[in-house]
């Protein structure tokens, strides 16, 4: 497709479960971002790839959170032991490279009940 | 660290101008950005300006002052669809990939 692809789009959760999102990036994209957006706030940075290489996770809340990008393209962050304070949308983002500005996927809206 | 301010919310009539003001404080400075983001859909990219000056696109212009660490993002001939979320955002050049730090958002209702 031509824009950043994030499945699903909606995804409720009771608490404990464990959560997958995807993220599929513009092709050829070597930069992929996880961003944390809570209602009525800017999005709040989660880590950063450069093709499958993690480079940065300072922005994860705590051990529970974990992304993979194992082939420098889909991305998936998943939550385990899911608590409410994980509610919130997870956008992603993608760029040519670190100097291009980035592109937002529609995100994934989290409830966790 | 960084450090974006933004005002909340901001109410205009169509057809007139808007202009959102951000602040911010930071460690490595390496770009600002605005992004519009209507209720519900991805931030779109606007503009980005690394060296002072205006840059205009359109009905959309964005200043920037680094020494002020200020910038604004001017909306001219507003129409009803710009409604949005308006994100003021900074990339660190320390940071590993220049992850943008954002403002909380400015909401901008537009009036008829």
């Amino acid at each position: 497709g031509a824009g950043v692809s994030q499945s699903p789009r909606y995804k409720v959760a009771k608490r404990g479960q464990d959560v997958a999102l995807r993220c599929d990036p513009i092709s050829g994209h070597v930069s992929l971002f996880w961003y944390q957006q809570a209602l009525g706030q800017g999005p709040e940075f989660l880590t950063y790839f450069q093709n499958e290489a993690q480079l940065d996770k300072s922005g994860l809340p705590s051990d529970r959170f974990f992304a993979e990008r194992p082939e420098g393209s889909v991305s998936t962050l998943k939550i385990q032991r899911t608590q409410q304070e994980d509610s919130a949308v997870y956008l992603c983002a993608s760029s040519l490279d670190p100097y291009q500005p980035q592109h937002f996927g529609d995100g994934t809206r989290l409830s966790i009940l | 660290g960084q450090n974006i301010d933004q005002p909340t919310e901001m109410t205009a009539t169509e057809g007139a101008i808007v202009q959102i003001n951000c602040t911010y404080q930071t460690s490595g400075f390496n770009g600002l950005f605005w992004y519009q983001q209507h209720a519900g859909e991805a931030p779109t990219f606007l503009s980005y300006n690394v060296l002072d000056g205006l840059e205009e696109k359109g009905r959309f212009s964005s200043f920037l002052s680094r020494s002020k660490g200020y910038s604004y993002l001017l909306l001219k001939e507003l129409q009803m669809k710009d409604s949005a979320s308006y994100l003021c955002a900074v990339r660190d050049k320390e940071a590993a990939g220049n992850k943008l730090t954002f403002g909380g958002g400015t909401r901008v209702l537009v009036k008829p």
